[in-house]
C-alpha cells in the first residue's frame, strides 16, 4: 500500500518569511495530493491539491509543487502570518479505484511574531 | 465551499454509555463518508469507509460491534461508540466526497468517557 513521510515534524518560522513542508509517497500509481491544514481541536480543512498531471499549483500566499519522477511533493507557505500557525497534513491517493487517503505525519508550524 | 457538519462537537459521558456522532454533508451528496480517529498530536488514523445503503468497510483492528456506522442516506452516516470504555475516549473525526468533491472533513468530536 501507500507509504507517505512527512518532515518536518515541527517548524517555527518568524512572521513574514516562507515555511516549506515536504512530503514523499511510495506508490507510482497515486494522482491526487491534498494538504489540510488542522487548527487545534478542529477538524481538517483543505487547503491546496494538486492532481498528478500538474506540476505547480498557487493560491495566493499557498503553492504546492510536485515531482512526480521523484514522488515528492511540497507546501510552500509565502509571507507566514500568526493565524497560519497549524498543523498541516499532506496526503496521497490514487482516484481511480475505491482507494484512501493516506496522510503523513503531520507538521505542526508555529509562527512567531 | 463543501461544508461537512459533525455533531456534537463534544461529548462527556459515564462508562458504559452509548454515544451517536452524526455526520453530514451540507451542500453535496456524498457517495462515501469516512470515520476516522486521532490521538493526541497524531495523524488521522482511518476507522472505516461507509457508501450510502451498503454495509461499511473496516479497517483491521477495528471492532464492528464496538463502532457501528449507519449510512442511511447520501447526506449522513453516523458513528454508535457502544458500551464506550475510557480507552475509547478520543477526537473522532468524519469526511465526505464525491465523484465531483475531494474529501473534506467535519470539525470532529471529542470523546470523553469518564
Amino acid at each position: 500500500g501507500e507509504n507517505v513521510e512527512q518532515h518536518p515534524s515541527t517548524l517555527s518560522v518568524q512572521e513574514g518569511d516562507s515555511a516549506v513542508i515536504k512530503c514523499t509517497y511510495s506508490d507510482s500509481a497515486s494522482n491526487y495530493f491534498p494538504w489540510y491544514k488542522q487548527e487545534l481541536g478542529k477538524g481538517p480543512q483543505l487547503i491546496i491539491d494538486i492532481r498528478s498531471n500538474v506540476g505547480e499549483k498557487k493560491d495566493q500566499r499557498i503553492a504546492v509543487t510536485l515531482n512526480k519522477t521523484a514522488k515528492h511533493f511540497s507546501l510552500h507557505i509565502t509571507e507566514t502570518q500568526p493565524e497560519d500557525s497549524a498543523v498541516y497534513f499532506c496526503a496521497a491517493i490514487y482516484t481511480g479505484t475505491a482507494s484512501k487517503l493516506t496522510f503523513g505525519t503531520g507538521t505542526r508550524l508555529q509562527v512567531t511574531l | 465551499g463543501a461544508v461537512v457538519s459533525q455533531h456534537p462537537s463534544r461529548v462527556i459521558c459515564k462508562s458504559g454509555t452509548s454515544v451517536k456522532i452524526e455526520c453530514r454533508s451540507l451542500d453535496f451528496q456524498a457517495t462515501t463518508m469516512f470515520w476516522y480517529r486521532q490521538f493526541p498530536k497524531q495523524s488521522l488514523m482511518l476507522m472505516a469507509t461507509s457508501n450510502e445503503g451498503s454495509k461499511a468497510t473496516y479497517e483491521q483492528g477495528v471492532e464492528k460491534d464496538k463502532f457501528l456506522i449507519n449510512h442511511a442516506s447520501l447526506t449522513l452516516s453516523t458513528l454508535t461508540v457502544t458500551s464506550a470504555h475510557p480507552e475509547d475516549s478520543s477526537f473522532y473525526i468524519c469526511s465526505a466526497n464525491s465523484a465531483n468533491q475531494p474529501q473534506h472533513f467535519g470539525d470532529g468530536t471529542r470523546l470523553s468517557i469518564l
